[in-house]
């Protein structure tokens, strides 16, 4: 596809469940950004690959969250143990390498933990 | 990171132009200035970005001021459909595993009258 895909786009779950968000960033594009947005909320930063290097994981807010990004590609955000607080909608970017390239972001998966 | 300050809110009548106004006093000599916006419900979107030279494309102009403390994203003709939260952010390239990270703060919440 031309765009940054994520799924699902809804998912709702039951707390203390673990749930695998998925981000299909723009072939070729070597920086994948994870963020989280809550209702009415700015985006918080979770998680940043770029390339090789290892990730900026400064942002995820406890060790129940992890995410890993398989040949420098498809990413996978994961959350274990969801609680409540973790309904939110999760965003996912992608752009290429250097400071004057565009990030294009995805829709967005909407997590509600019930 | 470099942090920026934006006001939290501005408002402006269609068809008029917009100056939204972006601080980041504590920029490095290799930040780039990034503007995006988020309209409702969806994500992010690229708007302009510069390094120390203003920028003008499609969407809108970007002046940066003399010693880059300042910039400043101007909406030439203000339409409903700039109604938005535009987001100044500085990106990083100096190196380390924050090369490229984006990191957004409040924005500005852009309400246009028709």
């Amino acid at each position: 596809g031309a765009g940054v895909s994520q799924s699902p786009s809804n998912k709702v779950t039951e707390k203390g469940k673990d749930v695998e968000l998925r981000c299909d960033p723009i072939s070729g594009h070597t920086a994948l950004y994870w963020y989280r947005q809550s209702l009415g909320q700015g985006l918080e930063f979770l998680i940043y690959f770029q390339g090789n290097s290892a990730p900026d994981k400064s942002g995820l807010p406890s060790d129940r969250f992890s995410a890993e990004r398989t040949g420098g590609s498809v990413s996978t955000l994961t959350i274990q143990r969801t609680q409540q607080e973790d309904s939110a909608v999760y965003l996912c970017a992608s752009s290429g390498q250097g400071g004057g390239t565009e990030a294009f972001f995805g829709q967005g998966t909407r997590l509600t933990v019930v | 990171d470099a942090k920026t300050t934006q006001p939290n809110s501005m408002e402006s009548n269609e068809e008029e132009p917009v100056h939204l106004p972006c601080n980041h006093s504590t920029i490095s000599g290799t930040d780039y200035i990034h503007w995006y916006r988020q309209l409702p419900s969806q994500g992010p979107e690229y708007v302009i970005h510069g390094l120390t030279s203003n920028v003008n494309n499609r969407m809108a102009s970007l002046a940066i001021a003399e010693d880059r403390k300042s910039s400043t994203l101007i909406l030439h003709r203000a339409t409903l459909r700039d109604a938005a939260v535009y987001y100044c952010i500085l990106r990083d390239v100096s190196g380390g595993t924050s090369y490229g990270k984006l990191t957004f703060g409040q924005g500005t919440i852009l309400t246009v009258h028709p």
